[in-house]
């Protein structure tokens, strides 16, 4: 198994640009999570879906973030417009249950928004 | 959620067992105990978790005491590979996993 894929694996863009992440799942799990992570605030959960249907999207920081599963193997989670505050790393994650505390994290895509 | 405590730093050689600690004293008698590594510039890593009862696998071994108020990670043959933030988590609700500053272990030579 691949394991969790995401894409761009780093990127740099201007404030005001927008900015998409990618993520596929491994396959046959039916929950997928959506971290950031900053020396500031550590990492947090910003959105989980399970079955495709967002669950839970509590962490997403404001308007300009947002976030969709198309289908089980696909999700993206953009930001439009950007701002430098939103550099971090974003790691993207699935489990196998619809409640899992057992997760397995993508290799994360690290953003610089100058 | 119930709260996890775990010093900020460690270090042991490598090849001799690495004893991680970790407080949870406000657990509920239905959350688990989960541990998870990052490995420098790598996504979170999921090493094992109880409930209870001590539990090993092929990674680790996980001591919890009787009355579920702290645990052990335990590593036993450390290796260079093994260096990375350590966190011990309590579960909370609907999957949500709070990762707290965790323990950042670093194996000698």
């Amino acid at each position: 198994d691949a394991g969790v894929i995401q894409s761009p694996r780093h990127e740099v863009t201007e404030m005001g640009q927008e900015v998409t992440l990618r993520c596929k799942p491994i396959s046959g799990h039916n929950s997928l999570f959506w971290y950031r992570q900053t020396m500031m605030r550590g990492l947090e959960l910003l959105i989980y879906f399970n079955n495709n249907v967002p669950i839970d999207d509590s962490g997403m920081p404001e308007d300009r973030f947002s976030a969709k599963m198309p289908n089980a193997s696909f999700s993206t989670l953009k930001i439009q417009p950007s701002e430098p505050r939103d550099s971090a790393v974003y790691f993207c994650a699935s489990s196998a249950d619809r409640v899992s505390y057992e997760q397995y994290f993508g290799p994360g895509t690290s953003l610089t928004v100058t | 959620d119930a709260k996890t405590t775990q010093p900020p730093s460690m270090d042991c050689a490598e090849g001799r067992a690495a004893n991680l600690p970790c407080n949870h004293s406000t657990i509920s008698g239905n959350e688990y105990v989960y541990w998870y590594r990052q490995i420098h510039s790598q996504g979170p890593q999921y090493i094992i978790h109880g409930l209870k009862n001590n539990e090993t696998n092929e990674m680790a071994s996980l001591i919890i005491t009787e009355d579920r108020k702290s645990s052990t990670l335990i590593l036993p043959h450390a290796t260079l590979r093994d260096t990375a933030v350590y966190y011990c988590i309590v579960t909370g609700a609907n999957s949500k996993l709070t990762f707290g500053k965790g323990i950042t272990l670093s194996v000698r030579p």
